[in-house]
């Protein structure tokens, strides 16, 4: 079973403009992290943010989590085609070691 | 690009047949997990290696079986391959069992 799940499944926007993507989970975690797959090709980490953190920044890249809301929400700002690709939001829910669990993603189409 | 390297890159067997796939980690990883990932989903926990042990795994049958070897690259078997075994399968490496995992760029194994 998946315990995250992104929010929206796809994302249409002209480069430039900023992308946010967001990402809902079931349990209470130690970190969330975000990836990026291009094209069905591995995966990229991004940015991992502690369950004690608000919000993380990595170049274009914001990242925020409420734990109380159990929600992240990546913001990707200036968007490029090059970004274009599949994003995954991944928990490590407490007690079940350090096996990812991820939601099914939302995917990103950046035009130029 | 990561250091983790898979192959075969794709693989084509026949529904009943064994099939064997491999990683080796990036240089200094201890950790190997695996995952698959079915078309339009997120990656699905499969288990995971530290140290040459078992570290964990995920909801799948004993048909799937994994080692990890001395130089902490590893396999993954499945036998008894099932249709629903078309996948992307994707081995994962880390340090010390760190959250943060550097991905190989998959294996596409079709059953037919």
């Amino acid at each position: 079973s998946q315990q995250g799940e992104e929010d929206p499944q796809a994302l249409s926007i002209q480069e430039g403009e900023n992308a946010t993507m967001n990402c809902s989970y079931k349990t209470s975690i130690n970190n969330l992290q975000w990836y990026r797959q291009n094209s069905g090709r591995g995966l990229v980490h991004l940015i991992l943010i502690r369950s004690n953190e608000r919000e993380k920044h990595s170049g274009r890249l914001r990242v925020t989590l409420d734990t109380s809301k159990k929600s992240s929400s990546l913001l990707i700002t200036a968007s490029r085609a090059a970004d274009t690709a599949s994003y995954f939001c991944a928990t490590d829910a407490r007690n079940s070691g350090y096996a990812l669990n991820f939601g099914k993603g939302t995917s990103l189409l950046v035009t130029p | 690009e990561t250091g983790v390297t898979q192959s075969p890159t794709h693989l084509i067997k026949t529904r009943g047949q064994q099939v064997t796939l491999r990683c080796s980690s990036q240089s200094g990883h201890n950790t190997v997990s695996w995952y698959q990932q079915a078309l339009g989903q997120g990656p699905q926990f499969i288990f995971q290696y530290y140290r040459e042990e078992e570290n964990g795994r995920g909801n799948f049958p004993p048909r799937f079986s994994g080692l990890q070897f001395p130089n902490y690259s590893s396999e993954l078997n499945v036998n008894a391959l099932e249709l629903d075994d078309s996948a992307l399968y994707l081995c994962a490496s880390s340090s010390n069992l760190a959250y943060e995992q550097y991905f190989g760029p998959g294996t596409r194994l079709t059953v037919t």
